[in-house]
């Protein structure tokens, strides 16, 4: 398996414009999530999907910020519209999750927004 | 107070030496996870936990869920050991909680 994949790597843009990230999760994990990492604010969980239904988007910081899981292989996570203070790398991460709780989680390479 | 602690935040130390970060947490939990980011970013889950000790080469994690308390030990440490490594604990459905993560560095 190529494990979970992430695009773009990186995306520089500018303020106001739409950034989608995209995320393929790894075949048979029925649980996705997206993170963002900041230098400020470490690690922080922006929302995750079991069997393609949003379970907790609390994490979401406002309206500009929108995800999708149309499908079991695919979720995006667009951002409309960007902001300076959006610039973060953002993990997507997925898992296997039974009712005896949830295993390793395996994350992507993340992909590096930079907003101008 | 965050309800996941780490320490210590940063860590030097020689080849070959045996090497603990702690991770300690406020919160009722299911499960646990170690997780390992190098400098190029990526990161990689090293462990789940829900009780007791798990072995994976050189790395062993504990933890004590009475004492709301994890280890994570390094045997015999390597350069390439150099990371940060992050204590993560899933409190309530799968959102996961980050400690603010230790910034390991292991000199030759």
């Amino acid at each position: 398996d190529a494990g979970v994949i992430q695009s773009p790597r990186h995306e520089v843009t500018e303020m106001g414009q739409e950034v989608t990230l995209r995320c393929k999760p790894i075949s048979g994990h029925n649980s996705l999530f997206w993170y963002r990492q900041t230098m400020m604010r470490g690690l922080e969980l922006l929302i995750y999907f079991n069997n393609n239904v949003p379970i907790d988007d609390s994490g979401m910081p406002e309206d500009r910020f929108s995800a999708k899981m149309p499908n079991a292989s695919f979720s995006t996570l667009k951002i409309q519209p960007s902001e300076p203070r959006d610039s973060a790398v953002y993990f997507c991460a997925s898992s296997h999750t039974s009712g005896s709780g949830a295993n390793v989680l395996t994350f992507g390479a993340g992909s590096r927004l930079t907003v101008l | 107070k965050n309800e996941v602690e780490q320490s210590p935040q940063n860590l030097t130390a020689q080849e070959g030496e045996f090497i603990t970060i702690n991770c300690s947490y406020s919160v009722g939990i299911s499960a646990l996870h170690w997780l390992q980011q190098h400098p190029g970013g990526g990161i990689v889950s090293l462990f789940m936990l829900s009780s007791g000790k798990k072995k994976h080469g050189r790395l062993i994690a504990t933890i004590n869920i009475q004492e709301k308390h994890s280890s994570l030990h390094i045997t015999a440490s390597h350069p390439r050991d150099s990371a940060v490594y992050i204590c993560a604990v899933v409190a309530s459905g799968s959102r996961l909680t980050f400690g603010e993560g230790t910034q390991l560095t292991v000199n030759p």
